[in-house]
């Protein structure tokens, strides 16, 4: 089945830096989601991308859907402690019935 | 509502046990899904309902697990005789379609078979 594959599990950085993560498939999609999920929370939905190529930003977060189809990465810009969590990748292959298929996440922690 | 609203927030049963567990979506949103978190773990895909029809339920891990919707609303997800490697968060999503992928998640059950 489509996997996708984040890693590393766990990143820790200084408050004030940049950090980015990235996310690769095996298999390509036309819609990448990039997810925070909160401890005791479901995940919020940070960014949506439709078009391989694409480059969007929401405030201090910055994604792109890579040209293959195959990948994505997401910045965060200027971390702040509220930035501590868990960060999915999540990609969907749009058909009649098509759901979205998770990575296994990276925790941030951001030290103050 | 205003959100996707799941309970209860937590369950602890005993091993052998049937659960019950119910998400009621945003109104409007005719796709729902459930997806288990195990800890530690990424989101793992259970079953989609467009409507009241699950045209996909390949994720239910056996057949103790089953799902019913009622119309575009409530839905139940169903373990039968839990077992300890049931133990997971039950994260339940809805959407207004299946295509653009923006699902908003419910704050999850927390299941706890002991």
């Amino acid at each position: 089945g489509q996997q996708l594959n984040q890693s590393p599990q766990s990143m820790f950085i200084q408050e004030g830096e940049d950090v980015s993560m990235n996310c690769t498939s095996s298999s390509i999609f036309n819609t990448w989601l990039w997810y925070k999920q909160d401890p005791g929370e479901g995940p919020v939905l940070l960014i949506a991308l439709y078009k391989a190529g694409e480059l969007t930003s929401n405030g201090r977060l910055t994604a792109q859907f890579g040209i293959t189809r195959k990948d994505s990465f997401l910045n965060i810009s200027a971390s702040i402690p509220s930035d501590v969590g868990i960060y999915f990748c999540a990609g969907l292959y749009t058909g009649a019935n098509s759901k979205l298929t998770f990575g296994k996440g990276i925790t941030l922690s951001v030290r103050p | 509502g205003a959100g996707v609203s799941q309970s209860p927030s937590n369950k602890v049963t005993e091993k052998g046990k049937d659960v019950e567990l119910r998400c009621d979506p945003i109104s409007g949103h005719t796709a729902l899904y459930w997806y288990r978190q195990r800890l530690g773990q990424g989101l793992e895909f259970l079953i989609y309902f467009q409507g009241n029809s699950a045209p996909d339920k390949s994720g239910l891990p056996s057949d103790r697990f089953s799902a019913e919707r009622t119309g575009e609303s409530v839905s139940t997800l169903t373990i039968q005789r839990t077992q300890q490697e049931d133990s997971a968060v039950y994260l339940c999503a809805s959407s207004f379609g299946p295509r653009r992928g923006g699902y908003t998640f419910g704050s999850g059950t927390r299941l706890t078979v002991v």
